[in-house]
């Protein structure tokens, strides 16, 4: 079965709210995440990452927060606007030889002005 | 820097036919990676590799083929192509050192959707 989902398959934010979109995973061994954003006809765009030895990790607008104990990783986007819109991923390293990443199924999330 | 470039965008096969599907990196990394994405799903891995002429299974390579005869490109071929491979097929890569938690983020093309009829 898959290692990785997200908790809500949509979410609908209004322009300037901040969203928070949740994603937990299984593998406790799992050391190295990433968010994604896929728009429409494209392939998916990196966001942030972020290692096991970190709890949080701030990008620009955005923000990773990791908690191993209970293995639960959000992405929040401050400020959101329409360009935010999108499906986001969240992905977890396969393996120990730090290759391949298992991504969840992902969130929608659209945002109205 | 192009980054992942694949061809074609799209394509319709029939049932039995075979194609290749093209991926071409200028990046340099040395992993390169195919996955499929159904709609609606996420991608799953059908296979990568970690470097000119190794190649390795991922989730689902059954009815797949790929080839790494240089760093740059990573064919994925379809021998017998059945109305189950209908889905978007997208090429990424990286740079890894191939340690446990040292993953860096995938760089992935913008794509080829593929139709079985």
């Amino acid at each position: 079965g898959e290692s990785v989902g997200l908790h809500l398959p949509t979410l609908s934010v209004q322009e300037g709210d901040n969203s928070i979109i949740n994603c937990a995973y299984s593998n406790s061994a799992s050391d190295y995440f990433i968010w994604y954003k896929q728009e429409s006809g494209k392939g998916p765009q990196f966001i942030i990452d972020i290692r096991s030895n970190m709890d949080k990790r701030q990008g620009q607008r955005v923000t990773v927060l990791l908690n191993k104990t209970v293995k639960h990783l959000s992405l929040q986007i401050a400020a959101t606007q329409p360009g935010d819109s999108a499906v986001y991923f969240c992905a977890e390293e396969a393996n120990q030889a730090g290759t391949a990443l298992i991504f969840g199924k992902g969130t929608t999330l659209s945002v109205s002005s | 820097n192009a980054g992942v470039t694949q061809t074609p965008k799209f394509r319709i096969l029939k049932i039995g036919q075979s194609m290749t599907l093209q991926c071409t990196q200028d990046m340099n990394h040395n992993y390169m990676y195919w996955y499929r994405q159904d709609p609606g799903m996420g991608l799953k891995l059908i296979y990568y590799s970690v470097g000119a002429g190794i190649t390795d299974k991922g989730e689902v390579p059954n009815g797949y083929n790929v080839s790494r005869s240089t760093t740059e490109d990573f064919p994925l071929r379809l021998e017998l192509a059945a109305p189950s491979q209908t889905s978007v097929y997208f090429c990424a890569s990286s740079y890894q050192t191939g340690t446990s938690g040292s993953g860096n983020e995938q760089f992935f093309g913008p794509g080829t959707r593929l139709t079985v009829l």
